[in-house]
């Protein structure tokens, strides 16, 4: 069974700079997906941005961007010019491509305050 | 742009009473899922959905569990016997398609067993 971990439970910013949060998994599958999902106070999970583990380039979003190490089974998740309004509950997700199953498995999230 | 909808958002139960949880998943989705939250813990898959049958089922969802779409676009997590350890919140997500494709998640209902 895949599993997800997230080392890091809590991780502040100053606004404006810079932040990576961490994010690493084990699978024996060679095809799937990985999703970094926030999480605000209001406790919705709101898609940030997915990378298919089949692809090399790093995915982008915006000011949210990923490093995907597949050979390191990592995926860390980078947030550039931090607002306040980043601040949540960030889970990393898996998600298998080869099975029928249609699972995400979470990881335990990372706390991320954004101080003014 | 389209969204997941959950209500009620709130529902306190009592220990062995039934609960239903609804949800409206995105109109154009054909794939949907329950997951749950227990406060302060990761998020774990409970079932999917597909086609009017559950497509995979997690050790959680147990016999005490059914999901229903009864009508077009609501689609229904029934709690038979509510436990306290049922308290969490649910979620519901919708897919347009399977395999590596986006879910995307509705607010949350919080179950809180009494």
């Amino acid at each position: 069974a895949q599993t997800v971990t997230q080392s890091q439970p809590e991780m502040s910013v100053q606004e404006a700079e810079t932040v990576t949060l961490s994010c690493t998994y084990d699978t024996s599958e060679s095809d799937y997906y990985l999703f970094w999902y926030k999480q605000p106070p209001s406790r919705q999970m709101i898609l940030v941005i997915r990378q298919e583990a089949y692809k090399q380039q790093n995915a982008t979003e915006n000011r949210f961007s990923v490093n995907f190490q597949k050979a390191a089974k990592s995926f860390s998740l980078k947030i550039s010019d931090s607002q306040l309004g980043d601040a949540a509950m960030y889970f990393c997700a898996y998600r298998s491509a080869e099975t029928s199953g249609s699972r995400l498995t979470f990881g335990e999230g990372t706390q991320l305050t954004v101080n003014p | 742009e389209p969204e997941v909808t959950q209500t009620p958002s709130h529902q306190v139960t009592q220990m062995g009473q039934e609960v239903i949880l609804r949800c409206v998943p995105i109109s154009n989705h054909l794939y949907f899922y329950w997951y749950r939250q227990i406060l302060g813990q990761k998020v774990e898959f409970l079932v999917s959905f597909y086609n009017n049958e559950i497509s995979e089922k997690s050790e959680i969802f147990d016999d005490q569990f059914s999901v229903e779409r009864p009508d077009g676009s609501n689609f229904t997590l029934k709690i038979r016997s509510t436990k306290l350890e049922d308290s969490a919140m649910y979620f519901c997500a919708s897919s347009e398609f399977v395999g590596g494709d986006t879910q995307y998640f509705g607010p949350g209902t919080r179950l809180t067993v009494l």
